[in-house]
């Protein structure tokens, strides 16, 4: 049963265009909602976190949409650069329980 | 401020072998997360541990693995009699924080190939 369901499988954007990453999950009692970004070769990373009391998360180029009665969330890349070409993970987790994370996006920026 | 450390970062063994990866945490870290990453698919939970204690095991197979993470040294996920389907990226991550899983530090991972 896969609890973090990530959408697309990989993904092509044009340099400057905006990526955008899809994650839905199934437990309401999940209260974190990290995404991850791993390079080839290393470790994934944290980019980017939420918790369900906002809908909306931004750093930077980067920005996390959370619909809670949609149980959806997604991470939004803006002004795609080359250097974003990466995996990127989302996961959920509750409490101090164990991350539980997505099968993975391949993105890839054209430069 | 070192990273994670794992090694070694590539591991070639033949089946019925055992595999021993390695992790040290960050510094000030006591806190290691094992997960296992097979190709197209995500991290999965192996096990949580602390300074001489295995604190949550749900996602350890029942046999062939296991891990420690003693006083001293790094923590060790050990795989007896590996078999093909071991083959997959292992990753360490540690956390400065107790029973936190949200403050996670990754390693780069061992690279386990069973031939």
């Amino acid at each position: 049963q896969q609890q973090v369901k990530q959408s697309p499988q990989s993904l092509i954007v044009q340099k400057g265009g905006i990526s955008i990453i899809n994650c839905a999950y199934e437990n309401t009692a999940f209260d974190y909602f990290p995404w991850y970004q791993q390079f080839p070769g290393k470790g994934p990373a944290l980019l980017i976190a939420i918790r369900p009391d906002v809908s909306e998360k931004k750093e930077g180029r980067f920005t996390i949409s959370f619909n809670k009665s949609a149980k959806q969330f997604s991470l939004h890349i803006m002004d795609s650069q080359p250097g974003d070409s990466a995996t990127y993970f989302c996961a959920a987790s509750k409490g101090d329980d164990k991350i539980i994370f997505g099968k993975g996006t391949r993105l890839h920026i054209l430069p | 401020n070192a990273g994670v450390m794992q090694n070694p970062r590539h591991l070639v063994r033949r089946r019925g072998q055992e595999a021993r990866l390695r992790c040290s945490p960050m510094k000030g870290h006591s806190h290691v997360y094992w997960y296992r990453q097979l190709p197209e698919e995500g991290l999965k939970f192996m096990v949580y541990l602390q300074k001489e204690n295995i604190i949550d095991e749900s996602g350890m197979p029942k046999e062939r693995f296991s891990a420690e993470f003693p006083k001293e040294g790094p923590s060790i996920l050990r795989i007896q009699q590996v078999v093909r389907g071991d083959s997959a990226a292992y990753f360490c991550a540690s956390s400065p924080l107790q029973g936190s899983h949200e403050k996670l530090f990754f390693g780069s991972g061992t690279q386990l190939s069973v031939l």
